[in-house]
């Protein structure tokens, strides 16, 4: 089976910019949920996807927001780019019970000038 | 939420050395993983453990549910095995919303 695949790998962005992260999760798999990762607040939990509904949230601004397609794969965006959105992003995907493991991707390095 | 904490936070071992890695959280938990990170960023599965002993190779696992704690064992380190161990719970009752612990800093220098 192929790996959870996230696209771009690198991006480079200024402030007041938006970008769009995808990510495509392990055939058969219908969760999709997203970290950011930064030196400062270590891997901090976004939101997850389940069947194309926004399942959980966690506590970023409205900035940030995602969707996912009936195929499972997924979007993220990130609005009106700061300084401080300067981060690894990853996805991870399941089969979206709770006692499954999650599997991660490469991630995308967002980086805010 | 959940609080997970991780020590020590910093490790250096010779290559050959063990070491146990630990993992508190403050509540019950339906789901425990264990996760290395490595140089470039990648999040690699070690143990998907929410309760028992687990063993693959020169690492084992160990996580009492009761006592809100797990531990991660490697053996006969190498310096491959240099990264950011983490672990991962999810709350019961919660849906894929996990929380990571601070992480663990590995270096093994030869």
């Amino acid at each position: 089976k192929a790996g959870v695949t996230q696209t771009p790998r690198y991006l480079i962005k200024t402030r007041g910019q938006q970008v769009t992260l995808s990510c495509s999760p392990i055939s058969g798999h219908r969760s999709v949920s997203w970290y950011q990762q930064t030196p400062g607040q270590g891997l901090q939990f976004l939101f997850e996807y389940f069947s194309e509904t926004q399942r959980n949230k966690g506590n970023f601004p409205g900035r940030f927001s995602g969707r996912q397609f009936s195929n499972s794969r997924s979007e993220m965006n990130v609005s009106t780019l700061e300084l401080g959105d300067s981060a690894l992003y990853l996805c991870a995907s399941s089969s979206g019970t709770s006692s499954d493991t999650q599997y991660f991707g490469p991630g995308t390095r967002l980086t805010v000038l | 939420g959940i609080q997970v904490e991780q020590s020590p936070p910093d490790l250096i071992l010779q290559e050959g050395a063990n070491s146990t890695l630990r993992c508190n959280f403050s509540d019950s938990v339906n789901n425990l993983q264990w996760f290395h990170q490595n140089p470039w960023g990648q999040l690699i599965n070690l143990f998907y453990i929410p309760s028992g002993t687990k063993q693959n190779g020169r690492l084992s696992a160990t996580t009492v549910a009761t006592e809100r704690y797990s531990l991660l064992y490697i053996s006969s380190s190498q310096t491959t095995d240099s990264g950011v161990y983490f672990c991962a719970v999810l709350n019961s009752g919660g849906y894929q919303k996990v929380t990571f612990g601070t992480g663990t800093k590995l270096q093994v220098i030869p």
